[in-house]
């Protein structure tokens, strides 16, 4: 069965610092999202792609945040200068345009720690 | 704003049922659920589409109430597999819309 993959599992990065999350979504799906989730809390979102470019962001997504389809695969998340409040486990996700129903499928996460 | 999910946690025996409610204060397009086990991703349980219906998963059904904006989800002969923390994300319109998800339920099943 088709899935999103992320790497790496687990970036260590000290403040300041530029960290580039990696996430290959599900072949066929055209929308793209990267969602975060601070320990113990909800799962925020941060920002969708759709047709090389972004379709909606958060507050959350400032100016230290991009994101990039740099080929026909990968979706990248860039954070250019990590925060100690940037740590968290960040979900890359994907869905169908075509389907109704929208169903986003989430990759297993990368969790960034900021020293 | 975020939906409201209650209750925040349950603890059942195996073979018990439980219900995990979320609404929302906004007119919704889809409603989607979630579960999510300690250090892993959420893993998608099933979507409830705008016009009140119901559809099930085996013993894990779940409803949308357009009226009231509200969503159940309903765990029935729970098992020790359906612990973890269940969370609602709703979306106003289709199309690759955004997920805002609720504060979660964590719901532990013991034997």
């Amino acid at each position: 069965e088709p899935e999103v993959t992320q790497t790496p599992s687990h970036q260590v990065t000290q403040m300041g610092q530029e960290v580039i999350l990696r996430c290959v979504p599900i072949s066929n799906h055209l929308y793209f999202y990267w969602y975060r989730q601070i320990l113990g809390q909800k799962v925020e979102f941060l920002v969708s792609f759709y047709n090389n470019e972004i379709s909606e962001k958060s507050e959350i997504f400032d100016d230290q945040f991009s994101v990039e389809r740099p080929d026909g695969s990968n979706f990248t998340l860039k954070i250019r200068s990590t925060k100690l409040e940037d740590s968290a486990m960040y979900f890359c996700a994907s869905s169908e345009e075509q389907s109704r129903r929208d169903t986003q499928y989430f990759g297993p996460g990368t969790r960034l720690t900021v020293l | 704003q975020q939906p409201v999910q209650s209750p925040q946690a349950v603890i059942l025996r195996e073979g018990e049922d439980a219900v995990i409610n979320c609404s929302s204060s906004k007119a919704l397009y889809s409603v989607h659920w979630y579960r999510q086990k300690h250090g892993e991703a959420p893993v998608f349980l099933m979507i409830l589409l705008k016009g009140g219906e119901q559809k099930g998963h085996e013993k894990i059904s779940a409803s949308f109430n357009e009226k009231k904006q509200q969503s159940s989800l309903y765990l029935t002969a729970s098992q020790l597999s359906y612990s973890g923390t269940y969370f609602c994300g709703t979306a106003l319109t289709g199309g690759g819309n955004k997920l805002t998800f609720g504060t979660g339920t964590q719901l532990k099943v013991e034997l």
